[in-house]
C-alpha cells in the first residue's frame, strides 16, 4: 500500500525567510515523488518530481525538493518565501513502475507568507 | 497551446440525479485521470484511460463511471448522486500510462449535491 503525510496542516513563515514543507511517504519499492500546489478554486499545479537520478529536484518558481531515501522524506523548500506563495500545498506520490497509474496524495499544508 | 479543459466549472444537482463531467487533455496526451477531491483533502483517484482503455480504478462505489473518446477527450459519470459526492474532480492529461510521465492537472469541476 501507498500512503503519503504530511504531518503539518499549516506553516506561517515571514516574506524573504526559507520556507519548508515536509512529506513522508510509503511505497513498496522505489517511488515516484510529486509535489503540486493548489490556489483557492483552482485545480493543482505542478512544482517539480522526482523520478531516478539526483535526489536534488528544482521545480517551478524557484521551488526545490530533496529525496531522502533511508528517511522516506521528500520535503519541499524554497530560500525566500513570497507573499504569493501562500497557498496549499500537496505532496503525491505513486509506485515507480510502468504500470503504476495512480498518484496516492497527502492531506495538504497550508502555507501562509506573511508580510 | 491549450490546457486541460474541464467542464462544467460549477453545477448543482439533486440527490439520486445523475451528472456527467467532461474533460479535454493536452492536445498529443492519450491519458486521462479522474481524481476527487472532497473540501479539506487531498485528490483520490477514481479513473485512469490511456489509449481509450481503462487501465485503473480506484475505490470508488459503481455509481462512478467513465469512458474515452478516439479524440482522448473523456467524461466521467455518476449516477444516483449523494451528498456526499459533493466534491471538486479533477481531471489530469498524462502523455503515457504511467505516473513517471507526469500529470497535468485541469482547474476542475466543483459539483455540488442538495
Amino acid at each position: 500500500a501507498q500512503s503519503v503525510a504530511q504531518p503539518e496542516d499549516q506553516v506561517n513563515v515571514a516574506e524573504g525567510n526559507p520556507l519548508t514543507v515536509k512529506c513522508t511517504y510509503s511505497v513498496s519499492g522505489n517511488p515516484y515523488l510529486f509535489w503540486y500546489v493548489q490556489y483557492p478554486n483552482r485545480g493543482l499545479q505542478f512544482l517539480l518530481k522526482y523520478i531516478t537520478g539526483d535526489n536534488l529536484v528544482k521545480g517551478s518558481y524557484g521551488f526545490e525538493a530533496e529525496f531522502n531515501k533511508s528517511q522516506t522524506s521528500f520535503h519541499l523548500k524554497k530560500p525566500s518565501a513570497l507573499v504569493s506563495d501562500s497557498a496549499l500545498y500537496f505532496c503525491a506520490v505513486s509506485r515507480a513502475e510502468t504500470g503504476a497509474n495512480n498518484l496516492f496524495f497527502g492531506t495538504g499544508t497550508r502555507l501562509t507568507v506573511i508580510p | 497551446d491549450a490546457g486541460v479543459t474541464q467542464s462544467p466549472t460549477h453545477l448543482i444537482k439533486t440527490r439520486g440525479q445523475h451528472v456527467t463531467l467532461r474533460c479535454s487533455p493536452i492536445s498529443g496526451h492519450k491519458s486521462v485521470s479522474w481524481y476527487q477531491q472532497v473540501l479539506g483533502q487531498g485528490p483520490q483517484f477514481i479513473f485512469q484511460y490511456y489509449e481509450k482503455e481503462e487501465r485503473g480504478r480506484g475505490n470508488f462505489p459503481d455509481r462512478f463511471s467513465a469512458r474515452q473518446f478516439p479524440n482522448y477527450s473523456s467524461e466521467l459519470n455518476v449516477n444516483a448522486l449523494l451528498l456526499g459526492d459533493s466534491a471538486l474532480y479533477l481531471c489530469a492529461s498524462s502523455a503515457g500510462p504511467s505516473t513517471g510521465y507526469g500529470y497535468t492537472f485541469g482547474s476542475g469541476t466543483r459539483l455540488t449535491v442538495v
